[in-house]
């Protein structure tokens, strides 16, 4: 699976919108773009995913650049429950996608 | 539905021993996944079980083996433990070996002392 970089840590204030980074400038056509995130002493829970278009969810809303050389995680209204790695991953489609490289992520704290 | 289950939730054992970890995927779930995070670390991917079969593995070392029984759930071993294996282990199931999404259990933390 191609890299991923990501800030290692980041700040929000409680209620306020979040917008965490990733750049994937290796990224290959058929790859797509996954995030989990990982509570504290928890297993990595599965937030989103895309491959060209932004997406929405219950949970948050990923917004892919045209180029997709880069993506970016919103939370809109961050909650203390947001606080956790947040792990952006590029996943090939079809055989050999079987497995998860996770780097170090983002560490996003939540500020009361 | 229950989630993804694993036993025990902590362990502690010496070097040289041999630990069975033990992992029960979501019902109807078919593949599983093993991963080690060791401390400050991103999960490493281990090994996946798909119908029984391995599917995959990492860059471990032959010490770590897996097996995954008739009912789908796993089991991980690994012998002649050294401090460098103490981590967290995480499994993770999916409903086919290539789905988009994989669930996670809460992790075994194992640590070798």
């Amino acid at each position: 699976d191609a890299k991923t970089t990501q800030p290692n840590s980041m700040e929000s204030n409680e209620e306020e919108p979040v917008h965490l980074p990733c750049n994937h400038s290796t990224i290959s056509g058929t790859d797509y773009i996954h995030w989990y995130r990982q509570l504290p002493s928890q297993g990595p829970e599965y937030v989103i995913h895309g491959l060209t278009s932004n997406v929405n969810n219950r949970m948050a809303s990923l917004a892919i650049a045209e180029d997709r050389k880069s993506s970016t995680l919103i939370l809109h209204r961050a909650t203390l429950r947001d606080a956790a790695v947040y792990y952006c991953i590029l996943r090939a489609s079809g055989a050999g996608s079987y497995q998860l490289t996770f780097g170090k992520g983002t560490k996003l704290s939540v500020i009361p | 539905d229950a989630g993804v289950t694993q036993s025990p939730t902590h362990l502690i054992k010496t070097r040289g021993q041999h630990v069975t970890l033990r992992c029960s995927p979501i019902s109807g779930h078919k593949s599983v996944s093993w991963y080690q995070q060791v401390l400050g670390q991103g999960p490493q991917f281990i090994f996946q079980y798909y119908e029984k079969e391995e599917r995959g593995r990492g860059n471990f070392p032959d010490r770590f083996s897996a097996r995954q029984f008739p009912n789908y759930s796993s089991e991980l071993n690994v012998n002649a433990l050294l401090l460098g294996d103490s981590a967290l282990y995480l499994c993770a199931s999916s409903l086919f070996q290539y789905q988009e999404t994989q669930y996670f259990g809460p992790g075994t933390r194992l640590l070798v002392l």
